[in-house]
């Protein structure tokens, strides 16, 4: 079945540093690969996508690339803030069967002033 | 937009009760997703519903769980004889299940189910 693998949190960083936030998934076919995020006391909120190989869905100064030969999609961002502290999901959903998504376990960021 | 809604958004129960948690999802989406969000197992799929097919109860962790959806919109997510294991955060999420949409999930801000 389909699964998603994150790093192990927490992720402490100063403002203003690099972020990296790896991910990887097993998957038949050619699933959608999603970053939700969720803030402190909020809901879940989609952060990025990509629905195919070699796509790059980015917002918010945040980037993650569908890497369908390393099947990865590890998120990015160059600075940091603050506000950036919250914990962020990589998700699929797969191209056949299920429509539901599958997540990864998590990673929470906390951004240091 | 109004986006999706869930009710109550905290349940304080006693064990052996039953609880009913209520979602209301976005306007003109068709499909409507259940997941629950504890700390020990993530966030796992509960059930899926469609349109008028048949709805994917594959998550659903045992028969003391149910849920309906009535009229295509409104959906009511039943834990019958609450455990102490059942509390979690519980999500319900909307998409218009179209390949332009890509499916994308909208969430609500969730039911924190609390049974002691």
């Amino acid at each position: 079945g389909n699964s998603v693998t994150q790093m192990e949190g927490p992720v402490t960083l100063s403002e203003e540093a690099f972020l990296t936030i790896n991910c990887t998934y097993t998957a038949t076919g050619y699933p959608s690969l999603f970053w939700y995020v969720q803030y402190p006391g909020e809901g879940l909120q989609l952060l990025l996508k990509a629905t195919k190989a070699d796509d790059k869905g980015s917002n918010k100064g945040f980037e993650a690339t569908y890497r369908k030969e390393t099947t990865s999609f590890h998120l990015e961002k160059g600075s940091v803030q603050v506000s950036d502290s919250a914990v962020y999901f990589c998700a699929l959903k797969g191209d056949t069967g299920r429509r539901a998504l599958t997540f990864g376990s998590g990673t929470r960021l906390q951004v240091q002033p | 937009g109004a986006g999706v809604s869930q009710s109550p958004s905290n349940k304080v129960t006693e064990k052996g009760k039953d609880v009913e948690l209520r979602c209301d999802p976005i306007s003109g989406h068709t499909a409507l997703y259940w997941y629950r969000q504890s700390l020990g197992q993530g966030l796992e799929f509960l059930i899926y519903f469609q349109g008028n097919s048949a709805p994917d109860k594959s998550g659903l962790p045992s028969d003391r769980f149910s849920a309906e959806r009535t009229g295509g919109s409104v959906s009511t997510l039943t834990i019958q004889r609450t455990q102490q294991e059942d509390s979690a955060v519980y999500l319900c999420a909307s998409s218009l299940e179209a390949v332009s949409s890509s499916y994308e999930q909208y969430f609500g801000p969730g039911t924190r189910l609390t049974v002691t």
